[in-house]
């Protein structure tokens, strides 16, 4: 059974920069693209991003000039920078697998990690 | 960009069949997924490729598909089934992205 854990600063002020890392337990961690969606408090999801274990992205245009994956394999794990955030940022972000190809289903995700931007 | 439209709400009551449909261009040439929504729960899929049923899906669940709109279709909806529904395609007519739906609220009654 898959399992996709995650942490990161829950707590950020404007113009810093949002980290999280995700992890991948269960299963194979090769041959999928990895995920990061985030929801804003009583909205919808919104896709930010997704990495394959090959380092390929592909980023949201809206967030592309400020998001950045990464990918440890030796970890089984991928991440998010979000940088100069503001409060638009805020949201429940989560980590999900993706299929074997691009833009596919998410079928595992993470439990979600409330990040706040506030002064 | 493509968009994804859904009605905001659905209410039925137990027992009855509750439709909700997600729109847009990108369903022409994208497959259509669907997930359930629980108050403070990530997203479940319930739905992958317009009519697949994910593992451990309930058979009232299921989807279908027509030009450029998909459905989701809960027959004999029970009190369990309250819950927002997002459906979810892909953009690759440009660059490669995802696309969410709104998101429906479906409300048992």
């Amino acid at each position: 059974q898959v399992q996709l854990r995650q942490w990161g600063a829950g707590l950020l002020k404007p113009s810093e920069t949002l980290s999280l890392t995700c992890g991948v337990y269960g299963g194979s961690f090769g041959g999928y693209y990895w995920s990061l969606i985030r929801q804003p408090p009583g909205k919808g999801l919104e896709w930010i991003g997704e990495i394959y274990h090959n380092g390929r992205t592909n980023y949201n245009p809206s967030l592309k000039s400020r998001a950045t994956m990464s990918i440890d394999m030796s970890k089984n794990q991928f991440s998010l920078r979000l940088s100069s955030v503001t409060a638009a940022d805020t949201a429940v972000y989560y980590c999900a697998r993706g299929g074997g190809k691009s833009v596919e289903r998410f079928d595992y995700w993470g439990p979600g990690t409330l990040v706040t931007v506030s002064s | 960009s493509y968009e994804l439209t859904q009605p905001p709400s659905v209410s039925v009551s137990p027992g009855q069949t509750a439709r909700i449909t997600c729109s847009g261009d990108a369903l022409a040439k994208q497959y259509g997924y669907w997930y359930q929504q629980k108050p403070g729960q990530a997203p479940v899929m319930v739905i992958y490729r317009d009519r697949e049923r994910s593992s451990g899906i309930p058979e009232r669940f299921s989807g279908s598909s027509s030009g450029t709109t998909v459905t989701l279709t809960i027959s004999g909806v029970q009190a369990e089934d309250e819950a927002d529904y997002f459906c979810q395609s892909a953009d690759t007519s440009t660059t490669y992205s995802v696309v969410f739906g709104g998101g429906t609220k479906l409300t048992v009654l």
